[in-house]
């Protein structure tokens, strides 16, 4: 049963536009939601989280929307830079839950 | 460099055999995860250990076994391996175990001949 879906497998992008990468999950009981880049040969590492009492949170470039009720979030990079070629995991987890669970990832090429 | 060591980077071994991974979390981490990435798929958790103790199990086969050892070092142990079992093996540390941010060891690539 996947619990974190990413139904985009690969995204491109022109340098310089916006990159919209989403993830839909099932179990309301995840209240925490964080995105992975993940180069070749490395491992993944931390983007940006977000609570479930927010609804947006940003750093830098990168901006995570969370839709409760949707149970759907949203990670939008701009502007899109080639350095931003990677894939993208979403995953989530819940207080008390332990696990954190990843979905399939999207790989994500920005064209100069 | 996320801190996170795992070895061996690569192993290559033949069906039924025993192979073991190796972790060394984050300094101060106390909790050490499990997940294994086959071909293009996504992340499954196999398992997480938190301070010695298994704390939560996902998808994670039988013949899998995993312990975290006083020095909070973990290892992830493999038997009777099949050809399906080629992947790559992440392990990734946290400080407290839940709701916070994973930090991963670069993997080790196992292939089943």
């Amino acid at each position: 049963d996947q619990q974190v879906k990413q139904n985009s497998p690969s995204l491109s992008v022109q340098e310089g536009r916006i990159s919209i990468l989403n993830c839909d999950y099932t179990n309301s009981m995840f209240d925490y939601f964080l995105w992975y880049k993940k180069y070749p040969a490395e491992g993944p590492t931390f983007l940006i989280s977000i609570s479930s009492i927010k609804d947006k949170n940003e750093d830098g470039r990168f901006t995570v929307f969370l839709n409760k009720s949707a149970k759907h979030l949203s990670l939008h990079i701009v502007p899109s830079q080639p350095g931003d070629s990677a894939v993208y995991f979403c995953a989530a987890s819940n207080t008390g839950g332990f696990k954190t669970i990843f979905g399939a990832g999207t790989r994500l090429f920005v064209k100069a | 460099d996320s801190g996170v060591t795992q070895t061996p980077k690569h192993l290559i071994t033949a069906t039924g055999q025993r192979v073991t991974l190796r972790c060394s979390p984050r300094s101060g981490d106390l909790s050490v995860y499990w997940y294994q990435q086959s071909l293009d798929q996504g992340l499954q958790f196999l398992i997480q250990y938190y301070n010695g103790e298994e704390r939560a199990k996902g998808n994670i086969l039988e013949r899998f076994s995993a312990q975290q050892f006083p020095d909070l070092h973990s290892e992830l142990n493999l038997s009777s391996l099949e050809l399906g079992d080629s992947a790559l093996y992440f392990c990734a540390s946290s400080l407290q175990g839940h709701n916070e941010k994973l930090f991963f060891g670069s993997g080790t690539q196992l292939s089943v001949l």
